[in-house]
């Protein structure tokens, strides 16, 4: 069966800190991926997604940057945080079945 | 451009009292829809999904939605709630090649004991 991990499962880090979070999916082969952020008290806010190794789109301009390096590997990275960085960052893959599925999540705190 | 509006931010309802969370979605072509639901500090878990056919549609957890093309609405329900259920709920529409996914605000659902 097909799992999905992310790492850190949470993080604090200082304004103007560089940021890489990772997540990886076991089970699959060429899924799309997917990052999303949820602020506090919002809804899911698609950042970025991929169809592909190297093949990066993303759906709002921001701070923030991502990489797929390998097949089932998706990381989201940053610079240099701001304080409006922070928030919960969740990964989903999906495949052939048109259904996203998510990761547990990052909680990421910027100070 | 894909939208998906959940009138209600927050509900309460009384354990065993029956359930239904609103969803309205906006999309041009066909939808896929989702439920999803979110514990405090957890990922979202697939709840049901529609893509075709019955527009009754079973999930997971005793839930269920129905597609209402006319109303452009797809309600989650649950006859009877349990203290378990006390989560967030979103709903969400597939939209685009890479069916990229337009969630709703959610509801935030509060169990009376």
């Amino acid at each position: 069966s097909q799992t999905i991990h992310q790492w850190p499962a949470t993080l604090v880090q200082p304004v103007g800190s560089p940021l890489s979070l990772e997540c990886t999916v076991e089970g699959t082969s060429n899924p799309n991926l997917y990052w999303y952020r949820q602020a506090a008290g919002r809804g899911l806010q698609l950042l970025f997604y991929s169809v592909g190794i190297g093949q990066i789109s993303s759906e709002v301009p921001q701070n923030l940057s991502a990489s797929r390096p390998q097949d089932r590997q998706f990381i989201l990275s940053s610079k240099k945080l701001l304080l409006s960085d922070s928030g919960f960052y969740l990964c989903a893959w999906k495949h052939s079945q048109e259904t996203q599925y998510f990761g547990p999540g990052t909680r990421l705190l910027v100070l | 451009a894909q939208s998906v509006t959940q009138p209600d931010i927050h509900i309460t309802v009384s354990e065993g009292a029956s359930l239904e969370l609103r969803c309205n979605y906006s999309y041009g072509a066909t939808p896929y829809l989702f439920w999803y639901v979110q514990s405090p500090g957890q990922g979202l878990q697939l709840l049901l999904k529609y893509f075709s056919g019955d527009t009754l549609v079973q999930g997971i957890k005793g839930f269920e939605a129905e597609f209402k093309r006319s109303q452009s609405s797809f309600n989650l329900r649950k006859p009877s709630v349990h203290w378990s259920d006390a989560a967030e709920y979103f709903c969400a529409v597939g939209a685009g090649g890479a069916q990229k996914l337009v969630f709703g605000q959610g509801t935030r659902l509060t169990i009376n004991p």
